[in-house]
């Protein structure tokens, strides 16, 4: 069975200072995609970050950053330098065969100015 | 490239009636899935459709279904609307579907039901 566990519901940050958001998969599947999306209040999903089962470097855009790690099956997330317009909802989300996204239970963002 | 439409925004209904939503993918997009978002449930995969066959389904009830045309537009219809189908839901299409081809989303139909 595929699952997602983001386990930070909400997090508060002051604008500028740096924030991680975690996210812990489940699968048995050798091959799969994780993804990390923003869903800001107008509530469409914003596509951030695609990252496959054999691709363990990490990548860096601009202020965002990924860990992928596989032994410890997580995949994290970082803001640096964090700015208001970050204020969202983040999913992570895993996808293996199928063609289904299995998302997790999202992390609230805001970042306090 | 114009990205995915849906179709209403936004929808009102009444218990016990149906409603039916509309999804556009990506021009050349095949591939196009349907999630449902609730704030209890969260995001959940409610089926995918492929050159108008379901190919893959989520654990929903039949009240849920869906179809495709050959144009690859895609409307999802609920029956018999209950309470606790009111959440977002997103519309997502990919070239040819498969763990290879990235989904991108549509802005969502926010149905609420009365």
């Amino acid at each position: 069975a595929q699952k997602v566990t983001q386990a930070q519901t909400e997090i508060s940050v002051v604008e500028k200072e740096d924030v991680t958001l975690d996210c812990v998969y489940e699968t048995r599947d050798t091959t799969y995609y994780l993804f990390w999306y923003k869903q800001p209040p107008s509530g469409e999903l914003v596509f951030l970050i695609r990252r496959n089962s054999f691709d363990e470097q990490n990548e860096i855009s601009g202020r965002y950053s990924w860990n992928f790690q596989k032994s410890t099956s997580s995949f994290n997330f970082t803001i640096t330098a964090s700015q208001v317009v970050d204020s969202a909802v983040y999913f992570c989300a895993l996808q293996t065969g199928a063609n289904n996204l299995f998302f997790g239970t999202g992390t609230r963002l805001t970042v306090i100015p | 490239k114009a990205g995915v439409t849906q179709t209403p925004r936004y929808l009102i209904k009444t218990r016990g009636q149906q409603v039916t939503l509309s999804c556009s993918p990506i021009s050349g997009h095949r591939s196009v899935s349907w999630y449902q978002q609730t704030p209890g449930q969260g995001l959940q995969f409610l089926f995918e459709y492929f050159s108008e066959t379901q190919r893959n389904k989520g654990n929903f009830p039949g009240r849920f279904s869906g179809r495709q045309f050959s144009n690859s537009r895609s409307e999802m219809n609920v029956s018999t609307l209950e309470l606790g189908d009111s959440a977002l839901y997103l519309c997502a299409s990919s070239l040819l579907g498969g763990i290879a081809y990235e989904q991108f989303f549509g802005p969502g139909t926010r149905l609420t039901v009365l």
